[in-house]
């Protein structure tokens, strides 16, 4: 089982450029997740996307846009690159259907330097 | 006030000292989750859980409902424990959304 799958491990993008982060599982889970986590600090939640066609902000989503694709990818893009959003990046899922919680499953994360 | 309160923030330790972490919440939970978080490594959940106790290896994690409280104990403490500790709950009102408590750094000396 190959879990949460999310690609790159690292990037580095210019300021003002733009890219996007994929996120994939095989757990057949229902909710996605975003979250950045800065230097010292917890994680903070950017997206979330309670089941397949939904999509909802999460705590800092300024300067993001995701796409819940299907059941399996979650997708975080960065339209227009600033400094402030290097941080790393990680995608989890879990199935949150009330008689069926599970646990979090997070992805190995994506350093981000924006420079 | 947060709604999620870890203690202690840091806390060091020699090699087989018993640790315990202690996370108390305001809110009504379907769920309380503890995870762990490696130097920059990546993040795993140790334990999900709703009612009781819970035991893996040397990691037993409790919760009391009616205090809104639970603890992670270790025992035989080693410094690949050595790690920050995160406690998160389910609130009953969202399922979907969890909210985090600000983890406890854990330093296990030789």
């Amino acid at each position: 089982n190959a879990g949460v799958t999310q690609t790159p491990k690292f990037q580095v993008l210019k300021t003002g450029q733009s890219m996007t982060l994929q996120c994939a599982q095989d757990m057949n889970h229902n909710s996605m997740y975003w979250y950045r986590q800065d230097p010292g600090m917890g994680l903070r939640l950017i997206y979330y996307s309670a089941s397949e066609g939904t999509t909802d902000k999460g705590e800092v989503p300024n300067g993001y846009n995701v796409s819940r694709l299907n059941k399996r990818e979650f997708s975080l893009r960065l339209e227009s690159a600033a400094p402030s959003q290097t941080s790393v990046y990680f995608c989890a899922s879990r199935d949150s259907r009330i008689l069926y919680n599970s646990p979090l499953h997070f992805g190995n994360g994506t350093r981000l330097t924006v420079t | 006030k947060n709604e999620v309160e870890q203690s202690p923030q840091n806390l060091t330790a020699q090699e087989g000292e018993f640790i315990t972490i202690n996370c108390s919440y305001s809110v009504g939970i379907s769920a309380l989750h503890w995870l762990q978080q490696h130097p920059g490594g990546g993040i795993v959940s140790l334990f999900m859980l709703s009612s009781g106790k819970k035991k893996h290896g040397r990691l037993i994690a409790t919760i009391n409902i009616q205090e809104k409280h639970s603890s992670l104990h270790i025992t035989a403490s080693h410094p690949r424990d050595s790690a920050v500790y995160i406690c998160a709950v389910s609130s009953m009102d969202s399922n979907y959304q969890l909210i985090w408590g600000a983890g406890t750094k854990l330093i296990i000396k030789p």
